[in-house]
């Protein structure tokens, strides 16, 4: 089975700080996708980013950016310059395989507060 | 607006009731799925469908169940309604990869 684990429940840095979020996957699939997505208290699921698993890149969206290790199946969000409004849930999800749109697995959420 | 549209938004109901939630996917998304949020819990997988058809099946409990009608958009039933089903629904829709696009969710309280 694929599972997605996230081993830290909460974190809290200050405002501009930079925080590393991490996540862990398990899958024998060697095509997928992983996702961070923001829920903030409004619960609204937001797509925060996203990482093609044959892209040796990582993924960057502005202040957003991820450190994919294959081997080691990691998939850790790092939060440059951080905001207030960064404050939220954040939830890691795979999916595999990319096609024919198959079902996406969370982990458990990293609860993230931004202090000012 | 995420194009994924959900109604209700809120949903206050008494045990032993039936309820159906509505979702309409993205222009062009073909497939729908339905998570379920309890309290501070992370999502769990009910069911996703494709072009009408049920395409997997997650932690769906028999009391539930779910369709999707030829202009593509589903509803989720829930029966016999228990307090433990209060939770917030999402239904997301997706094209054939990049992943989900979520509705703002029902928030269905049972008392």
């Amino acid at each position: 089975a694929q599972t997605v684990t996230q081993s830290q429940p909460e974190m809290s840095v200050q405002e501009a700080e930079t925080v590393t979020l991490s996540c862990t996957y398990d899958t024998s699939e060697n095509n997928y996708y992983l996702f961070w997505y923001k829920q903030p208290p409004s619960r609204q699921m937001i797509l925060v980013i996203r990482q093609e698993a044959y892209k040796q890149q990582n993924a960057t969206e502005n202040r957003f950016s991820v450190n994919f290790q294959k081997a080691a199946k990691s998939f850790s969000l790092k939060i440059s310059d951080s905001q207030l409004g960064d404050t939220a849930m954040y939830f890691c999800a795979f999916i595999s395989p990319p096609q024919g749109a198959q079902k996406l697995v969370f982990g458990q959420g990293t609860r993230l507060t931004i202090n000012p | 607006d995420s194009g994924v549209t959900q109604t209700p938004k809120h949903l206050i109901t008494a045990t032993g009731q039936r309820v159906t939630l509505r979702c309409s996917p993205r222009s062009g998304d073909l497939s729908v799925y339905w998570y379920q949020q309890s309290l501070d819990q992370g999502l769990q997988f009910l069911i996703q469908y494709y072009n009408g058809e049920e395409r997997a099946k997650g932690n769906i409990l028999e009391r539930f169940s779910a369709q999707q009608f030829p202009d593509l958009h589903s509803e989720l039933n829930l029966s016999s309604l228990e307090l433990g089903d209060s939770a917030l629904y999402f239904c997301a829709s997706s094209s054939d990869s990049y992943g989900y696009t979520f509705g703002s969710g029902t928030r269905l309280t049972v008392v």
